[in-house]
């Protein structure tokens, strides 16, 4: 396994900017999440794909969210009218198993700065 | 819905010393609850993973244990040493797709 993969480290943007995130996550993987940290927090659940399909999404993801994960391999997600509340950490984790014995493999996480 | 508190929030001990940190959840309905380490600006590291019909996991130093009925778990760290300075944080799966995370606790281990 070669880890999950985020780009970009970092992104510093303006207020009202969209921005756009990519995950790679390990092969054959058939899942992926987004979560998102605040300082002082722990990761907060935003949505997740079972191969291409998005089966859920938080309250947390508002309209100006959107993800996707095109042939079931990486994912973007992207944040449109960027506000100074969307800055945090969005972590992607991916993982091949379900129910008890699921681990989640985090990738490093890109740091969103909205100035 | 699933609220994980984890105590203390910061703990500071000298090298050598047992860790003993602390995690509970509200609802014992549970697929597993994993433990997490990680490391400023960093992403997260997965350390020990149990499932809800096992009371405790070991890897090398550490130990997690997990008592469903009373919504807690605990994770020992033993002979601490510097390089196990991190935040610890635990995660419940209460459902099929949906981690729950604590706040977590901030290690410092003091050469």
């Amino acid at each position: 396994d070669t880890g999950v993969s985020q780009n970009p480290r970092h992104k510093i943007t303006k207020r009202g900017q969209n921005v756009t995130f990519r995950c790679d996550p390990i092969s054959e993987h058939n899942r992926l999440y987004w979560y998102r940290q605040t300082l002082g927090q722990g990761p907060e659940f935003l949505t997740y794909f079972q191969n291409e399909a998005q089966l859920e999404k938080s309250r947390l993801l508002s309209d100006r969210f959107s993800a996707e994960r095109p042939k079931g391999s990486f994912s973007t997600l992207e944040i449109q009218r960027t506000e100074q509340g969307d800055s945090a950490m969005y972590l992607c984790a991916s993982s091949r198993e379900e129910g008890s014995n699921e681990k989640l493999f985090f990738g490093s996480g890109t740091q969103l700065s909205v100035l | 819905k699933q609220e994980v508190t984890q105590i203390p929030a910061a703990l500071s001990v000298p090298e050598g010393e047992n860790l003993v940190l602390n995690c509970s959840f509200t609802d014992s309905a549970i697929y597993n609850l994993q433990w997490f380490r990680q490391d400023p600006g960093k992403g997260l590291t997965s350390l020990l993973l149990i499932q809800s019909s096992q009371r405790e996991q070991t890897s090398g130093r550490l130990n997690a244990s997990l008592d469903k009925s009373s919504g807690r778990s605990t994770l020992y760290i033993a002979a601490s040493q510097p390089g196990d300075s991190a935040t610890y944080l635990c995660a419940v799966k209460s459902n099929d797709y949906k981690l729950s995370f604590g706040a977590g606790t901030t290690v410092t281990v003091r050469a």
